[in-house]
């Protein structure tokens, strides 16, 4: 059963924690993003990955960190630098850098108490 | 600047009705032009995507136009069903390969009522 899953579907962190979002795929897609979903705004690119080992910043980075040591894989993780963390995170991938097409994750929802 | 603009904010109909949702855009150059489907709390799933020379393509009862030179882009709905409420969103891709440029409008989010 091909296709791209994130874990967990939602998580709740204090305040000055960081926390680590998953984000896998088995379909074979070189490229991988990560974007966050506030209500009443569109999605906002985080980070993307066009291959293993390299990852580029989106237009909101500021207080996020990801790796890309494996092609399956590409966690986010949230640093106690983000100001404003709270918000539905969006993982999705596309067969190469050049294809426009993207397959979503399920998200996750993170809430700061 | 590059950006989408998507009307109305939302919408209720009533099952088994027509509707039409809109979005308009400022980017340019332009390579497409995507319609995703965003059930509450998934992840968004593409319905139609459409390229500068393409004027309408359809996936089911799912109809979307494109008018590249006045930059405005529908998607018909027909036959409604409680399925169908979700949130709709126009995505537009500045150049093939875009990757982190694509341009995502806020969506609409449609009400399905029996």
């Amino acid at each position: 059963d091909g296709g791209i899953t994130q874990s967990p579907k939602y998580l709740f962190r204090k305040e000055g924690q960081n926390v680590t979002l998953s984000c896998e795929q088995n379909l074979n897609h070189d490229a991988m993003y990560w974007y966050r979903q506030d209500p009443g705004q569109g999605l906002r690119l985080i980070y993307y990955s066009q291959i293993v080992n390299d990852f580029q910043k989106g237009d909101i980075a500021e207080g996020y960190s990801v790796s890309r040591e494996k092609k399956e894989s590409f966690p986010l993780t949230v640093t106690s630098a983000q100001k404003n963390p709270t918000a539905f995170y969006l993982c999705a991938s596309s067969i190469d850098p050049w294809e426009d097409t993207q397959y979503f994750g399920p998200g996750t929802r993170l809430t700061v108490l | 600047k590059n950006q989408v603009e998507q009307s109305p904010q939302s919408l209720i109909i009533l099952e088994g009705k027509n509707c039409t949702l809109q979005c308009n855009y400022t980017v340019s150059p332009f390579s497409n032009l995507r319609w995703y489907k965003q059930d509450t709390g998934r992840g968004p799933v593409s319905l139609t995507i459409m390229t500068f020379s393409e004027n309408t393509k359809s996936n089911g009862r799912y109809t979307a136009t494109l008018d590249a030179d006045t930059k405005q882009s529908s998607l018909h709905i027909t036959a409604s069903q409680l399925s169908d409420s979700a949130s709709y969103i126009c995505v537009v891709s500045p150049r093939r390969g875009s990757q982190g440029n694509l341009i995502f409008g806020k969506g609409t989010k449609l009400s399905v009522k029996p």
